[in-house]
């Protein structure tokens, strides 16, 4: 079955520390992988996706992801955490069923709660 | 630039009533989708549309209807409305379909149904 996983359902860290949000994948095929970010009150924002090439993508608020083949893993990080990234995220991946279709299943969210 | 507009923001109803909730993006994009949102669960799809004019189920399509009612708008129909069904509703989009399916999706901010 393909399937998302994220192991911790909160990770805290101090002000200034890195940050890592770990995502683990089983999908047959090639990954899409994807990156959002939920704050209170609102919908997903996307962050940063893997589709081809460098294992190391960078997006939105200084956010970067390491794609990992062998270990199935997405990991989200950030050298240096803010009080303003406290909120929930989500690793999705793409799955195709041929045609037209497209879904993305999405991971169970992780908090992350940035301490000043 | 809105976006992805979701109506109503909250919503309480009574077991057994109905009601419809709406969807609209204006980012000329073709695919849309329906996801509810429950504490540890993640996301879960509901009903999709890959194009205007086709409309498919996704993961929890029971208790619910969907009509893509142009490439604007996809709206989401409860007919008679379970307590199993408080939760938050999401609708999103995406540009592209079929092996553009590495487009991230955009959300709106979620529609707070209460069933009593």
């Amino acid at each position: 079955a393909q399937s998302v996983a994220q192991p911790e359902d909160q990770v805290n860290v101090a002000e200034g520390n890195p940050l890592t949000v770990k995502c683990t994948y089983s999908v047959s095929g090639n990954p899409y992988l994807f990156w959002y970010v939920q704050y209170p009150n609102r919908g997903l924002q996307f962050l940063l996706k893997y589709i081809t090439g460098d294992n190391l993508v960078k997006g939105s608020y200084g956010f970067e992801a390491e794609f990992n083949k062998s270990q199935t893993s997405f990991h989200l990080k950030k050298p240096s955490a803010l009080v303003s990234d406290s909120a929930l995220y989500f690793c999705a991946v793409r799955v195709n069923y041929g045609g037209a279709t497209n879904k993305l299943i999405f991971g169970t969210g992780t908090l992350l709660a940035v301490q000043p | 630039n809105a976006g992805v507009t979701q109506t109503p923001k909250f919503q309480v109803l009574k077991t057994g009533q109905s009601m419809t909730l709406q969807c609209a993006q204006d980012m000329n994009h073709n695919s849309m989708y329906w996801y509810r949102q429950d504490p540890g669960m993640g996301l879960r799809l509901i009903y999709y549309s890959a194009s205007e004019g086709t409309t498919d189920k996704g993961e929890v399509p029971n208790g619910y209807n969907v009509s893509r009612l142009n490439k604007r708008e996809f709206s989401l129909r409860l007919e008679s409305a379970a307590p199993s069904q408080t939760s938050v509703y999401f609708c999103a989009s995406m540009a592209g379909q079929g092996g553009m399916g590495n487009q991230p999706q955009h959300f709106g901010d979620g529609t707070r149904l209460s069933i009593l």
